[in-house]
């Protein structure tokens, strides 16, 4: 039973608008969101996150919305670049106290840039 | 580059062998996990360790083991090795104690059994 689902397995979005990934969760305990994004032949980076207590976070051209009735978030990318082609994944963690304890992911969605 | 280093970045054996994979997190970091990313499939927690102990286990198969060295660094045994083992394997390293939970990963090892 995946936890963390990414229905979208590729987009397709023009250089210039934008990219809008989104992300469904099914367990209510998780309480920290991230994005990572993949680029080939490398491990995942850290993209930005946000806690359960928050409904929106920006950095730059990114922003992540949590909607947390709807137990869905999304990553809007504005105004999406050629280098942000790459793999996406959303995550989930439930935050215990001593330490991040292992993140639940998504199967990933490809962000293509058209030019 | 994330400071997380992961020998070797391929390995190709035949079924029913062993192997060893070997993660060295980044300097500072107590925590190291291992992720497994298969054909199509997200990433799967296998297993996180902590300053040394076992954290916490995901979806890891009796015949994968894994443990945390004293000088933090990780090893994944994968014995009786199976046509669908073959993967990539992250391991990713955070310093643990964070609300973050944000994690840096390695480039990985991609195995593949023949």
């Amino acid at each position: 039973d995946q936890q963390v689902k990414q229905n979208s397995p590729s987009l397709s979005v023009q250089e210039g608008r934008i990219s809008i990934l989104n992300c469904d969760y099914t367990n209510s305990m998780f309480d920290y969101f991230l994005w990572y994004k993949k680029y080939p032949a490398e491990g995942p980076t850290f993209l930005i996150s946000i806690s359960s207590i928050k409904d929106k976070n920006e950095d730059g051209r990114f922003t992540v919305f949590l909607n947390k009735s709807a137990k869905h978030l999304s990553l809007h990318i504005v105004p999406s670049q050629p280098g942000d082609s790459a793999v996406y994944f959303c995550a989930a963690s439930v935050y215990s106290g001593g330490g991040a304890d292992g993140l639940t992911f998504g199967k990933g969605t490809h962000l293509i840039i058209q030019p | 580059d994330s400071g997380v280093t992961q020998t070797p970045k391929h390995l190709i054996t035949a079924t029913g062998q062993r192997v060893t994979l070997r993660c060295s997190p980044r300097s500072g970091d107590l925590s190291v996990y291992w992720y497994q990313q298969s054909l199509d499939q997200g990433l799967q927690f296998l297993i996180q360790y902590y300053n040394g102990e076992e954290r916490a286990k995901g979806n890891i198969l009796e015949r994968f083991s894994a443990q945390q060295f004293p000088d933090l660094h990780s090893e994944l045994n994968l014995s009786s090795l199976e046509l669908g083992d073959s993967a990539l394997y992250f391991c990713a390293s955070s310093v643990g104690g964070q609300l973050s939970g944000e994690l840096f990963f390695g480039e990985g090892s991609r195995l593949t059994v023949l």
